[in-house]
């Protein structure tokens, strides 16, 4: 099936610890993104990437980091350096200038 | 600053009582005005796109309207299974970005 797949969907981070958020897309799409959704907040642009080995900064990127190597993947690294990380984070993928869809979400909760 | 107000926060509507959804904007130069639903703990789901002003777009009980500053979304006769929350979202010249209000979280009651 084609889609955007999100792993994992629950993750557990202890302070001072970096973790990695997974996406993947078979559609072939050029463009990816990474949102996290807070209650009461909407979705905010954390990073972006429309094309391989390129991506820029959203709204929140302080305390993030990305990687676009393979067109089909968007990995998300929470570092250490990300005070508030718990939330539910949203991948998403488009041709350039088209609908965006999403992924299923994980959640990142901070022990 | 670009904005995206959606209204009300939260709507209660009995089963089979028509209603609409406001999303507003301050985006100058749109590039395409998106409506998603969400389910608790899911991905938003897209549904529709509009281009501009006087665009009409429906789906089921959906349909959603385009004026030059604002958005409906109209749910005729909404069932239980459409109760979930709606995200607005536009996108503006020069970018692929997109920027979300805040959401309807719609219930419906039998």
């Amino acid at each position: 099936d084609g889609g955007i797949t999100q792993s994992p969907k629950y993750l557990f981070r202890k302070e001072g610890q970096n973790v990695t958020l997974s996406c993947e897309q078979n559609l072939n799409h050029d463009a990816m993104y990474w949102y996290r959704q807070d209650p009461g907040q909407g979705l905010r642009l954390i990073y972006y990437s429309q094309i391989v080995n390129d991506f820029q900064k959203g709204d929140i990127a302080e305390g993030y980091s990305v990687s676009r190597e393979k067109k089909e993947s968007f990995p998300l690294t929470v570092t250490s350096a990300q005070k508030n990380p718990t939330a539910f984070y949203l991948c998403a993928s488009s041709e350039s200038g088209n609908t965006i869809y999403f992924g299923e979400g994980s959640w990142l909760t901070v022990v | 600053e670009d904005q995206v107000t959606q209204s009300p926060e939260a709507l209660r509507l009995q089963e089979g009582e028509s209603s609409s959804l406001n999303c507003s904007y301050t985006v100058s130069g749109l590039r395409g005005l998106f409506w998603y639903r969400q389910d608790p703990g899911k991905g938003p789901e897209f549904l529709f796109t509009l281009y501009s002003a006087g665009e009409e777009k429906e789906k089921e009980r959906l349909k959603a309207t385009l004026t030059k500053k604002e958005s409906f979304l109209h749910i005729t006769a909404p069932k239980p299974e459409d109760s979930a929350t709606y995200l607005c979202a536009v996108r503006w010249y020069n970018t692929d970005k997109l920027i979300f209000g805040t959401g309807t979280r719609l219930q419906v009651f039998p």
